[in-house]
């Protein structure tokens, strides 16, 4: 397995526009993190999958925002109605329930124009 | 409350040793993990330290933990160029408050040849 895998890796959109990003897990991995990274900053955690149920949410994952895990292995963040503020590195993240360290995918980069 | 802090940057010459410092508030947390970022990157996984041991030591890399002070460092030995990136210290905290990561704004290693 080569590691947790993201799609695309950069996204430019217009303000406004809705965008997807998927995540690929390790294989063998249960648990999916989804977490963003603004410049200068460590990441901060928007939500959290157990298989396909998604157990936790952060305040910052607006209404705008929704992610779902259909069958428990890929995941998807998608984003409506982009503002610039959304502009960011999206990481997601994979782990077994125990040691449950998480490990990181490349990112995508989104830009809102 | 969750907060991790660390100090912005540190410049060291090549063959050094480096000690790169962070604090963190929640007494409670379980593991305490160390991150590394390169430039457009995902975040790679260093090491990390369960919260009942003082001490880890990994190849070039040390971890010491002062729970009393709430204070974690990574010592890496003999720093290379190829150390030079973002390094995080992030804190798990208990179960009860989900599985997120909470993490640090990041400490900049700039290592000097």
């Amino acid at each position: 397995d080569t590691g947790v895998s993201q799609d695309p890796r950069h996204k430019i959109t217009k303000r406004g526009q809705n965008v997807t990003f998927r995540c690929d897990p390790i294989s063998e991995h249960n648990r999916l993190y989804w977490y963003r990274q603004t410049l200068g900053q460590g990441p901060e955690f928007l939500t959290y999958f157990q298989n396909e149920a998604q157990l936790e949410k952060s305040r910052l994952l607006s209404d705008r925002f929704s992610a779902e895990r259909p069958k428990g292995s890929f995941s998807t963040l998608e984003i409506q109605r982009t503002e610039q503020g959304d502009s960011a590195m999206y990481l997601c993240a994979s782990s077994l329930a125990v040691p449950g360290e998480q490990y990181f995918g490349p990112g995508t980069r989104l830009t809102v124009t | 409350g969750e907060d991790v802090e660390q100090s912005l940057f540190l410049s060291v010459r090549e063959g050094d040793s480096s000690v790169i410092n962070c604090t963190y508030t929640d007494s409670s947390s379980t593991y305490l993990y160390w991150y590394k970022q390169e430039p457009g990157a995902g975040l790679q996984l260093l090491t990390y330290i369960f919260s009942n041991m003082d001490m880890k030591q990994d190849q070039r890399l040390t971890v010491l933990l002062n729970k009393k002070d709430k204070h974690l460092s990574l010592r890496i030995a003999d720093t290379q160029t190829g150390d030079s990136a973002i390094y995080f210290c992030a804190e798990r905290p208990p179960r009860e408050y989900g599985n997120k990561l909470v993490f640090g704004a990041g400490t900049i290693l700039r290592v000097k040849s």
